[in-house]
């Protein structure tokens, strides 16, 4: 299995307050990517990095904010934190060589709960 | 920009049945395909993948896929089915660019009935 480590994996936070959520690798995949997983939605990209301070928005950054100052860590903030984001976060890595054709490798996830 | 259609929300199959999942797809080029396999509290398991030649891949755990591009389709084939494969089953498709995002369908969940 990649070496991927999501922290927190599971938390119960209140409307309003600030999270991060962490991902840790330890494969120096260059790609990381934030997913929320909601049912009958899939898994939707939030933010994804293609290298150290190098990051691009998804398709539901909304709410959502990245960094990433060291390659084997990716950081999901929100700011302020709403019901509706409520999800299972997923971190996924992915290789930058063309031979690897976007496959990506997935963390164990954080489960999130905001009241 | 790409899309992925799994028409079944739910299917369930008795053990030593066959299973097929269907995956259809929006993309104009020859995209990359996969599947991912999630058990219940766990993350994802790369399945099988297409990227292009043999258009049947084999993959982990006796499941294979064939890509038909006649039909925009890359669906996912197992001739007998053990209680150990109930769990959600996505499909996804990457893009031939530099950004190696991929899009995911919305899950077949999988039920196995003894």
């Amino acid at each position: 299995d990649a070496g991927i480590t999501q922290s927190p994996r599971h938390k119960v936070t209140e409307t309003g307050t600030p999270v991060t959520l962490r991902c840790h690798q330890t494969e120096n995949h260059r790609y990381m990517y934030w997913y929320r997983q909601d049912p009958g939605h899939g898994l939707r990209l939030i933010h994804y990095s293609y290298g150290v301070k190098d990051t691009d928005k998804g398709e539901v950054s909304d709410g959502y904010s990245v960094s990433r100052s060291k390659t084997e860590d990716f950081l999901l903030t929100l700011e302020s934190a709403t019901s509706s984001q409520t999800s299972v976060y997923f971190c996924a890595i992915s290789e930058s060589m063309a031979s690897s054709y976007n496959e990506q490798f997935f963390g164990p996830g954080t489960r999130l709960t905001v009241l | 920009a790409q899309s992925v259609t799994q028409p079944d929300i739910h299917i369930t199959v008795s053990e030593g049945a066959s299973l097929e999942l269907r995956c259809n797809y929006s993309y104009g080029a020859t995209p990359y395909l996969f599947w991912y396999v999630q058990s219940p509290g766990q993350g994802l398991q790369l399945l099988l993948k297409y990227f292009s030649g043999d258009t049947l891949v084999q993959g982990i755990k006796g499941f294979e896929a064939e890509f038909k591009r006649s039909q925009s389709s890359f669906n996912l084939r197992k001739p007998s089915v053990h209680w150990s494969d109930a769990a959600e089953y996505f499909c996804a498709v990457g893009e031939q660019s530099n950004d190696y995002k991929l899009s995911f369908g919305a899950g077949t969940t999988v039920t196995v009935r003894a």
